[in-house]
């Protein structure tokens, strides 16, 4: 079955600094790559996704890349804010088996 | 355009007891995905329901059993609680139509926390 590997389980930055999560996977079928925010006490909600066929995609203040020869893809926080805390989850949607989770705390 | 509902919100059970859980899924989605989330855990994959058939299953026993209406609304079932099964269960709702970009992205709803005793 799929394995899925998040790196780091936990993140601690300075307002303003940038945050990098990266995501390894093991399916090389998979062509659609979501990251998932979980604020404390709510439910996951989808941030950002890319697809096999695009190495890069930015909103604003998030982006994710995509390697897929070496099968693992990145969530990119630029200028982070006390409303980023939260933990990221990656979870490439045809196994449906989310990663571990990054806990990221930005302090102000 | 009507969010992924669940109920109840909480319930307290014991161990040995049988609970229902209840999700209605998102207008114009046709697949169900359950999730268990311990504290401070990821989400862990149950079961996903499609066209009212299991599609899939993680690595949960048999005692965990769904249901999905042809209103694509489901049931999750667990038999026989165990303390480990406190959690909170999380209901997930999608529209599988392959090769559709932004299928199978995941809308959740808010959970279910079970505790057990």
């Amino acid at each position: 079955g799929e394995n899925v590997e998040q790196h780091p389980s936990t993140l601690s930055v300075q307002e303003g600094d940038s945050a990098v999560i990266k995501c390894t996977y093991s399916d090389s079928a998979s062509n659609y790559f979501p990251w998932y925010k979980q604020e404390l006490g709510k439910r996951p909600q989808l941030i950002i996704d890319i697809r096999s066929n695009v190495g890069e995609k930015k909103d604003q203040r998030i982006a994710v890349t995509l390697n897929k020869t070496a099968k693992h893809f990145s969530l990119h926080i630029t200028e982070t804010q006390p409303e980023d805390s939260a933990v990221y989850f990656c979870a490439p949607p045809e196994s449906l088996i989310f990663g571990t989770g990054t806990r990221l705390q930005v302090f102000p | 355009e009507t969010g992924v509902t669940q109920s109840p919100t909480h319930l307290i059970k014991t161990r040995g007891q049988q609970v229902t859980l209840r999700c209605s899924s998102q207008s114009g989605h046709n697949t169900v995905s359950w999730y268990q989330q311990a504290l401070g855990q990821g989400p862990q994959f149950i079961f996903q329901y499609y066209r009212e058939e299991e599609n899939g299953r993680g690595n949960f026993p048999p005692r965990f059993s769904g249901l999905q209406f042809p209103n694509y609304s489901s049931e999750l079932n667990v038999n026989a609680l165990e303390l480990d099964d406190s959690a909170l269960y999380l209901c997930a709702s999608s529209l599988d139509t392959a090769g559709v970009y932004g299928a199978n992205v995941l809308t959740f709803g808010a959970g279910s926390r079970l505790t057990v005793l």
